[in-house]
């Protein structure tokens, strides 16, 4: 069966420090796909990044990073030099290729607090 | 170009009546998908609609129901509410037909059941 974990439920950190949102996941499927969203307290899921599960290749946005590794179902994410403005509710998300639809599996999420 | 819109933000209703939730999809995209999620919880997934037709559903009983029209929007549809109900309820637009399928979202309607 397909889960997505976010073991972290909350982390504090100050600004300028570096944090990394873990995210492990399940699935049967040899062909998925892995999404991150940020969801601030206005409500409103907002897109990150998405990753085909044939492409390892680990990606660097700006201050933005991912670090994808099939060998351990993981698909972690790693903001640097936080801002207060990174402070949100992050989730991780599956989608498998083998089924009728692309229904979202999400994790719990992970409520991130950047304080000044 | 615009986003996902839903209407309306912020709903009340009491238990056993009944609720219709709106959502036009992001300009260009075929396929909407409606996710409720609770207090404190990840988004969970209601079902699908591509072509008119449910193209995938989730585990949710059958007081949900859904409808997308031939200009891609869609309504989500609850019988008989329950206190249980009561959620954000997200809905989401994408392309299917295209390279990708992210799913970008709506900013959610809050249905509050006294």
């Amino acid at each position: 069966a397909q889960k997505v974990t976010q073991a972290q439920t909350e982390i504090s950190v100050v600004e300028k420090e570096d944090v990394t949102l873990d995210c492990v996941y399940e699935t049967r499927d040899t062909t998925y796909y892995l999404f991150w969203y940020k969801q601030p307290p206005s409500g409103e899921l907002v897109f990150l990044i998405r990753r085909n599960s044939f492409d390892e290749q680990n990606e660097i946005s700006g201050r933005y990073s991912w670090n994808f590794q099939k060998s351990t179902s993981s698909f972690n994410f790693t903001i640097t030099a936080s801002q207060v403005v990174d402070s949100a509710v992050y989730f991780c998300a599956l989608s498998e290729a083998d089924q009728a639809g692309t229904a979202l599996i999400f994790g719990k999420g992970t409520t991130l607090s950047v304080s000044s | 170009d615009a986003g996902v819109t839903q209407s309306p933000t912020h709903l009340i209703k009491t238990r056993g009546q009944q609720v219709t939730l709106r959502c036009s999809p992001k300009s260009g995209h075929d396929t909407v998908s409606w996710y409720q999620q609770a207090l404190g919880q990840g988004p969970q997934f209601i079902f699908q609609y591509y072509e008119e037709e449910e193209r995938q559903r989730g585990n949710f009983p059958d007081r949900f129901s859904g409808h997308q029209f031939p200009n891609y929007s869609s309504e989500l549809n609850v019988n008989a509410l329950l206190l249980g109900d009561s959620a954000l309820y997200l809905c989401a637009s994408s392309l299917i037909a295209g390279i990708t399928d992210t799913q970008y979202f709506g900013p959610g309607t809050r249905l509050t059941v006294l």
